[in-house]
């Protein structure tokens, strides 16, 4: 069956602009989760949602950042007036639930110019 | 709040020898316990987890770790290693008391290099 997908691949974009990622989890999965590579560090946790709301959205560097899942699906990460730090590649992780095993997508590589 | 420490960020190690990356972890409460390989321009893949019951875990590939509680480690170890393992590999905890709600924390990662 289908994986976790993310759009798009690659995203470049200039310092102050606004971006939109998007994660389109595995059909049926309840629970998702977004988290920040930077090179050469694991992945950052950044919010986790179960269902529409977000359970836990403390990893959120600052107000700039903000993520959606209004229907308990596709998820919209959205960062607001990019600097060059929010350079990484951001990755949506899906699981049926809590604490099961988090499926990976590919990632969204975002460089701010 | 939990930590993983990946000490060694690359080891290198020739084709067919043993190998053990090593992990350790700091948590005030119960953990699970997982280890996931990134294969160059892949995406995540879990290689193997620790949720309860025995303390040793095996993936399909040949790969095995086991859970330590008093050393609080959960070290990755190979008998013989093949050209197709050279990744990086990335150790993780999830704390039971959360519910899962904070998520993976992950180590910095170690590249494994295998030399022919």
């Amino acid at each position: 069956g289908a994986g976790v997908s993310q759009t798009p691949s690659n995203k470049v974009t200039e310092k102050g602009k606004y971006v939109e990622l998007r994660c389109d989890p595995i059909s049926g999965h309840t629970a998702l989760y977004w988290y920040r590579q930077s090179l050469g560090q694991g992945p950052e946790f950044l919010i986790y949602f179960q269902g529409t709301g977000a359970a836990d959205d403390s990893g959120l560097p600052n107000d700039r950042f903000f993520a959606v899942r209004p229907e308990g699906s596709v998820s919209t990460l959205k960062i607001q007036r990019t600097e060059r730090g929010d350079s990484a590649v951001y990755l949506c992780a899906s699981s049926l639930n809590a604490l099961n095993e988090q499926f990976f997508g590919p990632g969204t590589r975002l460089t701010v110019l | 709040a939990q930590s993983v420490t990946q000490l060694d960020s690359q080891v290198p190690v020739f084709e067919e020898a043993p190998v053990e990356l090593r992990c350790n972890y700091s948590s005030s409460v119960s953990v699970y316990l997982f280890w996931y390989v990134q294969y160059p321009n892949q995406g995540l893949q879990l290689l193997l987890k620790y949720l309860s019951g025995s303390t040793l875990v095996e993936s399909i590939n040949g790969f095995e770790a086991e859970f330590n509680k008093s050393q609080t480690s959960f070290h990755l170890r190979k008998p013989s290693v093949h050209i197709s393992d050279t990744a990086e590999y990335f150790c993780a905890v999830i704390t039971l008391s959360g519910g899962g709600a904070d998520g993976l924390t992950f180590g910095k990662g170690t590249h494994l290099i295998i030399q022919p």
